[in-house]
């Protein structure tokens, strides 16, 4: 089956510094790339829609410029957390849809900013 | 907007009892209805579904969409401990994905 990569799988910051988490499909073209978080027990809540080379769509109540989305290739996407605070610290994940699933996800990245 | 509900949201059953989870779903521009299982970090794929009346299957569980009712169910028999997680209900649309709130299934031996 088709493999997403996500990485890191666990990252600490410091506040107020920035981390890029990056999402690879490593076997199939992923024209769309989707961004999650997920708050503990809770399911996940889209972030953004990313599109190989255009600019990524976001989801209402999510910030652009703080959440900075960038889908450079069909098989790379990353997300920038700038300036991260404590509030920031969350599980996220990507997922890319590809012809023949909608989606596959990446293993997740749990990010905690002290 | 779009929206997908699961129920029940949380059930707890004895290994080798037989499940079935609902989902229900609105989702303009339907292109599929996915289910995933879920343990501690991401989602694992189940099943995409995308006809109607047509059983998917794998080993013990199996589900089934009705596009006319706008309703999937994920069956799992024999149920194990390992089974214990949330599962995931997802509409797919031509542009996003819709999750359930998801139903977390609990097997004690």
């Amino acid at each position: 089956g088709a493999v997403v990569s996500q990485h890191p799988s666990r990252v600490i910051c410091k506040s107020g510094t920035s981390v890029k988490i990056e999402c690879r499909s490593l076997d199939f073209q992923a024209t769309t790339m989707f961004w999650y978080r997920q708050f503990p027990k809770q399911s996940l809540m889209l972030m953004a829609t990313s599109n190989e080379g255009s600019k990524a769509t976001y989801e209402q109540g999510v910030e652009k410029d703080k959440f900075l989305i960038n889908h450079a290739s069909l098989t790379l996407s990353t997300l920038t957390v700038t300036s991260a605070h404590p509030e920031d610290s969350s599980f996220y994940i990507c997922s890319a849809r590809d012809s023949g699933v909608d989606a596959f996800f990446g293993q997740g990245t749990r990010l905690t900013v002290v | 907007e779009d929206k997908v509900v699961q129920s029940p949201l949380s059930l707890v059953v004895h290994e080798g009892d037989t499940v079935t989870l609902n989902c229900s779903y609105e989702v303009t521009n339907f292109r599929s209805l996915l289910w995933y299982k879920q343990e501690k970090k991401a989602p694992t794929f189940l099943f995409m579904l995308t006809s109607s009346g047509i059983e998917k299957k794998s080993g013990r569980l199996s589900s089934i969409l009705d596009k006319k009712e706008l309703f999937s169910i994920l069956n799992i028999t024999a149920t194990q401990t390992g089974d214990s997680a949330v599962y995931l209900c997802v509409g797919g649309s031509n542009y996003k994905l819709t999750f359930g709130k998801g139903t977390l299934l609990t097997v004690n031996p």
